[in-house]
């Protein structure tokens, strides 16, 4: 009941396409969905982050969209740049429980 | 701001041998974490300190590995006797408020290879 499942598992997408990675959950009282990126050597470092008050969150060309009934989120980055070529990871939480994280999906996008 | 400073950057040693992992948090920040990060299991939380109290240590593998935070700006990860299955990058991250919902500042891991 604490998996957080995350596809896909890798992703390769053109320049200037979109890249979308979903991520299921189960936990009822999760509260808190973060997703992270890590680039190869460095550590994870927060991207976006939504709370389940609303269903979208937007800052530049990354997007969290949010489905509370179907416990889904899903991240989005418009205009996919090679500089977005990195590890995005999803995760859960709530107040009283560590973050959940899914598996990871390495994004390749092509010049 | 430095961000989260460990130290070393990578490590490698024979098995039986000790091994101590160093971080250094952010100024201020309330929390800390320990993680391992491997290709099979993913990241794997170990160990949660709040005001340098252990909070949450059910993610500790074994009674090889011991952590401790002796004042807020100096948290170890140890292990003995080392195993090759510990092989793995090891993040410290620490975060501003007290739980797991506020954003994690993560360090730039120390790779860890246990001959």
């Amino acid at each position: 009941q604490q998996q957080v499942k995350q596809s896909p598992q890798s992703l390769i997408v053109q320049k200037g396409g979109i890249s979308i990675i979903n991520c299921a959950y189960e936990n009822t009282a999760f509260d808190y969905f973060p997703w992270y990126q890590q680039f190869p050597g460095k550590g994870p470092a927060l991207l976006i982050a939504i709370r389940p008050d609303v269903s979208e969150k937007k800052e530049g060309r990354f997007t969290i969209s949010f489905n509370k009934s179907a416990k889904q989120f899903s991240l989005h980055i418009m205009d996919s740049q090679p500089g977005d070529s990195a590890t995005y990871f999803c995760a859960a939480s709530d107040s009283n429980y560590q973050l959940i994280w899914g598996a990871g999906t390495k994004l390749i996008i092509k010049p | 701001d430095a961000g989260v400073i460990q130290s070393p950057r990578h490590e490698v040693t024979e098995m039986g041998q000790e091994v101590t992992l160093r971080c250094k948090p952010i100024s201020g920040h309330n929390s800390l974490f320990w993680y391992r990060q491997t290709m099979m299991r993913g990241l794997e939380l170990l160990i949660y300190f709040n005001n340098n109290v252990p909070i949450d240590d059910s993610g500790m593998p074994e009674d090889r590995f011991s952590a401790k935070m002796p004042n807020a700006s100096f948290s170890t990860l140890k292990i003995q006797p080392s195993e090759p299955r510990d092989s793995a990058v090891y993040f410290c991250a620490s975060s501003p408020l007290a739980g797991f919902t506020d954003t994690q500042y993560f360090g730039p891991g120390t790779r860890l290879t246990v001959l």
